[in-house]
């Protein structure tokens, strides 16, 4: 069982489209990352989030850390097919702790 | 600036062999990760070091060894592969670890993909 579930695991849309992918713990996390991942390369850090209720924005990507710190959400405004790749959530349970990575969610914008 | 390289980048091995997985940083990085990466799983930590001549275990360390002899370099090895240790293993580094309640940045090498028949 992962600490950090994501949803949906897969997402294919059009270009233009809106879209909403999800990060859900039933534990308390102190910080959550956000990163993004293309084929056959490491995943690339987007944003850390700190504070419950927090909403940071990237260009197009919308990213809010829930009020009680269990949830996160990453917002995609107008989809682009460079938005393709799979993107994980990463947390902090304890302090000190290692970071957990969630399942993550694979992407695809077509043209 | 290379950032993180990891070699070799694809690996083929029959079970019961073995073999190590390189990686190397240039940014001077106190801290270096190992993952593997298995479909849906996202990224389990395998073993991580603080620093020079220091190692520990992470989420799943049984059937790996590390060892950071030399700060920009730290090594991951296999002693006697198994199929189930069939994935794709990425190297991290970042500045600091954990500072209170936030993660630094980890940077991340391209990963090696290591199929075990």
């Amino acid at each position: 069982t992962q600490l950090l579930e994501q949803s949906p695991q897969f997402l294919s849309i059009q270009e233009g489209e809106n879209l909403t992918v999800y990060c859900n713990s039933s534990s308390v996390f102190s910080s959550l990352q956000w990163y993004r991942q293309e084929p056959g390369e490491g995943p690339v850090l987007l944003v850390t989030v700190v504070t419950g209720g927090e909403v940071k924005k990237l260009k197009r990507l919308t990213f809010q850390f829930g009020d009680a710190r269990k949830d996160s959400s990453l917002h995609i405004t107008a989809a682009q097919p460079g938005d393709t790749g799979l993107y994980l959530c990463a947390g902090v349970a304890n302090a000190g702790n290692m970071l957990t990575f969630g399942g993550g969610t694979r992407l695809m914008v077509k043209p | 600036n290379a950032g993180v390289t990891q070699t070799p980048k694809f690996r083929v091995l029959k079970t019961g062999q073995s073999m190590t997985l390189l990686c190397a940083q240039d940014m001077n990085h106190e801290y270096m990760y190992w993952y593997r990466q298995d479909p849906g799983m996202g990224l389990r930590l395998i073993h991580y070091s603080v620093g020079e001549g220091t190692t520990a275990k992470g989420e799943v360390p049984d059937g790996y060894n590390v060892s950071r002899l030399k700060k920009q370099n730290f090594l991951l090895g296999l002693e006697s592969a198994a199929p189930s240790q069939t994935s794709v293993y990425f190297c991290a580094s970042s500045s600091t670890g954990t500072s209170g309640f936030v993660s630094d940045t980890q940077y991340f090498g391209p990963g090696t993909r290591l199929t075990v028949l």
